[in-house]
């Protein structure tokens, strides 16, 4: 099993939509990135969060360290927004170590 | 200056070349890695530098070389790799590995690596 899981793994949706991704991990974390990766492309980090809620633009992120889930949603969906999203945790042991999930491919149709 | 950029974006080379990707960040961020990404498949950690000093390597083959000259510099030296290394090397930093509270991650834009 891994350490952090997404879901799903692969979401196809209309534009507009309203979009949510999910991120479950069962290691010690000091905080959660969420991740934005285009075909081929480098990796942009959105969000870096260690407790609460975050918005930034169409996108808002939620982590429960009780429950250790985390959640991206993305508002009016778009075209553009078609990537892949990774949640990757950052290790409470102080050596900057992320543990990535597997990712999920976004597509959004117009 | 908020990125990190990575050169080349792309690189062929022979199993018998050697060649170097670079990796810099004007940020004043102290910490520095490297991953290797496959095709469809999340980031494999490295190596990570922490204030210019080698951290973490994650029993990386010694075909690959980490170099970190500067706090604003970190290279990959490769050397006789092999077809199954073709893949996408990211580099990262973030600000500063000491201080929980301004962690934060940046990444580049990678070099696409074949191997042929």
């Amino acid at each position: 099993k891994n350490e952090v899981e997404q879901s799903p793994q692969n979401l196809t949706a209309q534009e507009g939509e309203f979009i949510t991704i999910n991120c479950s991990y069962s290691v010690g974390i000091s905080a959660l990135h969420w991740l934005q990766q285009h075909p081929g492309g480098g990796i942009v980090s959105l969000f870096m969060l260690s407790s609460g809620k975050k918005k930034h633009g169409r996108l808002i992120a939620t982590i429960n360290i009780q429950e250790k889930h985390s959640s991206l949603h993305i508002t009016a969906s778009h075209p553009r927004d078609s990537a892949v999203y990774i949640c990757a945790a950052l290790s409470n042991f102080g050596n900057e170590k992320l543990t990535f999930g597997t990712g999920t491919r976004l597509t959004i149709i117009p | 200056d908020t990125e990190v950029t990575q050169t080349p974006k792309h690189l062929v080379m022979g199993m018998t070349n050697k060649k170097s990707l670079k990796c810099e960040q004007h940020m004043g961020h102290r910490a520095m890695y490297w991953y290797k990404q496959k095709a469809k498949k999340p980031p494999e950690l490295m190596f990570v530098y922490s204030y210019e000093k080698l951290s973490i390597n994650e029993s990386v083959p010694s075909r690959f070389s980490p170099e970190c000259p500067n706090s604003s510099l970190l290279n990959l030296h490769l050397h006789a790799l092999q077809p199954e290394d073709s893949a996408l090397y990211l580099c990262a930093s973030s600000q500063d590995p000491r201080n929980p509270s301004i962690r934060g991650y940046t990444f580049g834009s990678g070099t696409r690596l074949t191997v042929v």
